[in-house]
């Protein structure tokens, strides 16, 4: 079956390094998603990463995932206050069309 | 190049009503796909449009009724509105399946009352 989980909440001070986990079910994803979402607004896309990767960076994102496992991880380094918003993992299920599994979301509050 | 665009942004409808959301693709996407996000939760998979055709569908009942046309564009239709029908309507559109060019709009706010 589909089904992605996060933890619902994160709060760190500005500087921190965040670190937001994610598990998933489906082992035939092939690729595997971050975003973010700020309030009242639409999905953005902040990075993804390949299923045969097992890290990527992008300036101060870096995804790690753990295939074994199923555990997709989402380190933003230097955290600021503008990085407050929530964070949502999906998976890329392709049983014949591209459709995204999300998970329920977690909420990364960045104090100062 | 345009992104994603959405209509309305906020709408109010009363339960048992019907409702039209609308969607403009992002320029050179032929794959329109609609997602439901209720409050607190992540979007979930309504279904996707592909060159006009329904090309896969999620766990919603057949009062979820879509379109896309020759443009691309697409609505998404719900009859017989209920109230937990209240969420943000997401549209994403894409081309070729990559993972950058899957695009989100801004989302329609429906709240049945």
């Amino acid at each position: 079956g589909e089904d992605v989980e996060q933890s619902l909440f994160l709060s760190v001070r500005e500087g921190d390094s965040s670190v937001i986990n994610c598990t998933y079910t489906d082992s035939s994803s092939t690729y595997l998603y971050w975003y973010k979402q700020e309030p009242g607004a639409g999905l953005q896309l902040l990075t993804y990463i390949f299923s045969n990767m097992d890290m990527k960076q992008d300036q101060r994102l870096t995804v790690l995932l753990n295939k074994k496992d199923k555990h997709l991880s989402l380190r933003i380094a230097d955290t600021q206050t503008g990085d407050s918003a929530i964070y949502f993992c999906a998976e890329d299920t392709r049983a014949g069309f591209q459709k995204l599994v999300f998970g329920t979301g977690t909420r990364l509050l960045v104090s100062p | 190049e345009t992104g994603v665009t959405q209509s309305p942004t906020h709408l109010i409808k009363t339960r048992g009503q019907q409702v039209t959301l609308r969607c403009s693709s992002q320029s050179g996407h032929n794959t329109v796909s609609w997602y439901q996000q209720a409050l607190g939760q992540g979007p979930q998979f309504i279904f996707q449009y592909y060159r006009e055709e329904e090309n896969g569908r999620g766990n919603f009942p057949p009062r979820f009724s879509g379109l896309q046309f020759p443009n691309y564009s697409s609505e998404l239709n719900v009859n017989a509105l209920e109230l937990d029908d209240s969420a943000l309507y997401l549209c994403a559109s894409s081309s070729g399946g990559t993972p950058e060019g899957y695009t989100f709009g801004s989302g329609t706010r429906l709240t049945v009352v």
